[in-house]
């Protein structure tokens, strides 16, 4: 079946302009992830959704982000009035808990770019 | 803080050599550790995964170890081929911290002809 996609693949932006990015996570998957890979760093948590429950949002690095998960499938992360440094790779990873572990898969990430 | 550190950052190597990569963890209540693979322009792919219980995980050439005492994780590819060159990154998921990983900054490798 098809994985995790995301879209755009790559966007160039102006400072200050708002930018959306968008997930599909693997269908029936109930756990949907948002990471950020920035130039010469690991990668870092984000937002993290689990199904009805309330989204684990204690590494989104400012108020300029935020985002949303409709129906308990496609998600939508929203930055701001966006500076130079947020450009780097924004991943998704959806996952779906079996027998007690959970592997985590990872769709090809958003390229942004903060002109 | 819990850090996921991983060394080198770079490797580059002949075909057909065994090698290690390390990752290094400064807090031992983990839930479990994972191997993941990055080739550029796309996303990661999940190699091995150990819970905290188990001490190592096989699968084809790739073998995975976990020493939680010592907070240390090593991934030993054998007979490594071209295709084997990408960036490989280490994961782990801490108690306490829901699901979210916390990453290593990846070891770069090139396997050469």
């Amino acid at each position: 079946g098809a994985g995790v996609s995301q879209s755009p693949s790559n966007k160039v932006t102006e400072k200050g302009k708002d930018v959306e990015l968008r997930c599909d996570p693997i269908s029936g998957h109930t756990a949907l992830y948002w990471y950020r890979q920035s130039l010469g760093q690991g990668l870092e948590f984000l937002i993290y959704f689990q199904g009805n429950s309330a989204p684990d949002k204690s590494g989104l690095p400012s108020d300029r982000f935020s985002a949303e998960r409709t129906g308990g499938s496609v998600s939508t992360l929203t930055i701001q009035r966006t500076q130079q440094e947020d450009s780097a790779v924004y991943l998704c990873a959806s996952s779906l808990v079996r027998g007690g572990q959970e592997t985590q898969y990872f769709g090809p990430g958003t390229r942004l770019l903060v002109l | 803080k819990q850090e996921v550190t991983q060394i080198p950052a770079a490797l580059s190597v002949p075909e057909g050599e065994n090698l290690v990569l390390n990752c290094s963890f400064t807090d031992s209540a983990i839930y479990n550790l994972q191997w993941f693979r990055q080739d550029p322009g796309k996303g990661l792919t999940s190699l091995l995964l150990i819970q905290s219980s188990q001490r190592e995980q096989t699968s084809g050439r790739l073998n995975a170890s976990l020493d939680k005492s010592s907070g240390r994780s090593t991934l030993y590819i054998a007979a490594s081929q071209p295709g084997d060159s990408a960036t490989y990154l280490c994961a782990v998921r801490y108690f306490g911290t829901a699901s979210k990983l916390t990453f290593g900054t990846g070891t770069r490798l090139q396997v050469t002809l």
